[in-house]
């Protein structure tokens, strides 16, 4: 079965501290994987975009990185801000006999405190 | 741009009611899809178009019905209103099938 799993399921830290979410998936065939940050009460919006053969990739203070042979990814959240107190979405594209398909995982809650 | 809208933002219906739920994006994207979230849980795809004329079911669909008569327009319709499907439903959009925008979503209760 196609599943993406996230941990932690919630976190806290303090505001300027790092932090890192995981992202583990049994989806195949693998087409790519992608980090949304979704606010409260609003849509999820794209923060990164990874393939197959990339390792690593930034965006801003957001790193993502993706060992696709142990089917991992992560996100790293450098000096974080009270902004980026949200959920973090990771979602794995692949494909079937119904053509390309996502799979969401579940979030990660992240609260920054001052 | 205004981007993905949708409307209405939070409703509350009766077991039985039906009701469409809007979404329409300016940006003549050709993907449109419809997602319910349950709390603390991922996004589940419910249907999805590829372009005006065309839905497909996505993981799940029952319950739910779409057309896609312009580019626009992608509106989601519960006939049978049920407790099961209250849920924050977002509609979404991409130019290809990579990066998707997304609405602010609709609140649904059924009680």
């Amino acid at each position: 079965k196609n599943q993406v799993e996230q941990s932690p399921q919630s976190l806290i830290i303090l505001e300027g501290k790092n932090c890192t979410l995981q992202c583990n998936y049994t989806v195949s065939p693998f087409s790519n994987l992608r980090w949304y940050k979704q606010d409260t009460g609003r849509g999820p919006v794209s923060l990164t975009i990874m393939t197959f053969s990339e390792n690593t990739k930034s965006n801003g203070r957001y790193t993502a990185t993706l060992d696709a042979d142990t089917k991992q990814s992560s996100l790293h959240i450098t000096a974080s801000q009270l902004s980026d107190s949200a959920s973090y979405i990771c979602v794995v594209r692949y494909r079937n006999n119904a053509g390309n398909m996502l799979t969401f995982g579940g979030g990660t809650r992240l609260m920054v405190k001052p | 741009n205004a981007g993905v809208t949708q409307t209405p933002k939070f409703r509350i219906l009766k077991i039985g009611q039906s009701m469409t739920l809007q979404c329409a994006q300016d940006m003549n994207h050709n993907y449109m899809y419809w997602y319910r979230q349950d709390p603390g849980m991922g996004l589940k795809l419910i249907y999805y178009s590829v372009g005006a004329g065309i839905t497909d079911k996505g993981e799940v669909p029952n319950g739910y019905n779409v057309s896609r008569s312009t580019t626009e327009d992608f509106p989601l319709r519960l006939e049978l209103a049920a407790p099961s499907q209250t849920s924050v439903y977002f509609c979404a959009s991409s130019y290809s099938a990579e990066t998707q925008y997304f609405g602010p979503g609709t609140r649904l209760l059924v009680l």
